[in-house]
Parts: C-alpha cells; sequence; structure tokens
C-alpha cells in the first residue's frame, strides 16, 4: 500500500505558466514534507520542504502548499521554465527523533515546452 | 568540492551472485543512507549509516546488509541476487546537524 502517491505519471506545461504538481499521503504521522527533482543520469536533488506546522513554504518560484486535513501537498513552478523539465519525486517522514527518514511516491513527470 | 560518487555506475550479475556497490559522501557529511529504486518507481529506503553504526533499516530482508567506514564512505552489499533486485541503488549523504540528503547518481544493477 503506497503512503504517498503522486496520481499523475506525467504533466505538460507552456513555458511561462505554472506548473502544478500534486502528491497525497495517507500516514497521518507523516510531519515533514519534501519535494526532489531528479534528471536522467543524475540523483535527485533536493528542491523544498515543509513542515506541518506550516501550510505554505516559499523559494523563489516554487512554492510548497500543505493541506493537512485533506493529506494533501501541492507543489507550485512559476513561472515554468524548460530547464525545470524533469521528474518530481514527493517525499514525507514522520518524526524519527534523528535524521528523517523520507518515504518517496513514484514521480511526476514534468515537460515545459518553450 | 566533489559531490556525492557512487560506484561502480553500472553492473551485471546473475541470479544467486553477491554484489557490493560503494559509495564516497560530499566532504564534510557523517551520515549515508541507501535507497533502492526499481524501474517506475520512487526510492525506497534501505537502510541509514551513523558513526560506522546502521541507526535505521527499512523493509528490506538481511540479505541487504551495509558497512561504513571511519572515512564516513559505505558500501551496500547484497547476497543471493534475485532478479527483482534489479534497480538502481543511491546513495544519500547528509552533514552533521542537518536532514538534507544529498544524493549521488546511483548504481544501475541488473540481476539475469
Amino acid at each position: 500500500d503506497q503512503q504517498v502517491k503522486q496520481n499523475s505519471p506525467s504533466l505538460s506545461v507552456q513555458e511561462g505558466r505554472i506548473s502544478i504538481l500534486n502528491c497525497d499521503y495517507t500516514n497521518s504521522m507523516f510531519d515533514y514534507f519534501l519535494w526532489y527533482k531528479k534528471y536522467p543520469a543524475e540523483g535527485p536533488t533536493f528542491l523544498i520542504s515543509i513542515s506541518s506546522i506550516k501550510d505554505k513554504n516559499e523559494d523563489g518560484r516554487f512554492t510548497v502548499f500543505l493541506n493537512k486535513s485533506a493529506k494533501h501537498l501541492s507543489l507550485h513552478i512559476v513561472p515554468s521554465q524548460p530547464g525545470d523539465s524533469a521528474v518530481y519525486f514527493c517525499a514525507a517522514s514522520p518524526p524519527t527523533g534523528g535524521s528523517y527518514i523520507p518515504t518517496f511516491g513514484r514521480g511526476t513527470s514534468l515537460i515545459v515546452h518553450p | 568540492d566533489a559531490g556525492v560518487t557512487q560506484s561502480p555506475t553500472h553492473l551485471i550479475k546473475t541470479r544467486g551472485q553477491q554484489v557490493t556497490l560503494r559509495c564516497s559522501p560530499k566532504s564534510g557529511h557523517d551520515t549515508v543512507s541507501w535507497y533502492q529504486q526499481a524501474l517506475g518507481q520512487g526510492p525506497q529506503f534501505i537502510f541509514q549509516y551513523y558513526e560506522e553504526e546502521e541507526r535505521q533499516r527499512g523493509n528490506f530482508p538481511d540479505r541487504f546488509s551495509g558497512h561504513q567506514f571511519p572515512n564516513y564512505s559505505s558500501e551496500l552489499n547484497v547476497n543471493a541476487l534475485l532478479l527483482g533486485d534489479s534497480a538502481l541503488y543511491l546513495c544519500a549523504s547528509s552533514p552533521p546537524g542537518t536532514d538534507t540528503q544529498y544524493f549521488g547518481p546511483g548504481t544501475r544493477l541488473t540481476v539475469l
């Protein structure tokens, strides 16, 4: 049973428009959420995170929104650029008392067209 | 400053064999985690090493074992390989006092 779900395998967006990537989770113990970006032949790169005490975190063009009651988070990229084309993984971790251990979704492949 | 490095890049083994994968963390990082990423899936946590001890472990059988050396580099060993062990194996390191994980490019293991 997947605890972190990314139901859209792919998303296609025009350059300059907004990209919205969605993620749902089932484990109510999760309290720390992350987004990673992965290019082919490279490892995932940390993008942005959010703690369960917040409902929004912003970093430049990237904003993550958390809706705890719906167990849903989303990543907004505005404006989208062709270099944003990559696979985006949503991940979530419960409190561990030490270094977090994320559970990953299956990823969403974002393609930004020039 | 080199990032996380992993060797080898690709590896082909047959069922029943044993394999060792290697990881060198970023300079200054003391925690190393290993993940398995099967085709079409997200990375799945195998275990984490800190101060040469296994600190946490995911839902993987004992065929998967690891080691961390005094210089913080790490090895992942898999015994009695199964076809289902074919995957990309990712290593991630973290600096002291933070949770941000920096991933290497991975080792692609194919079991025939």
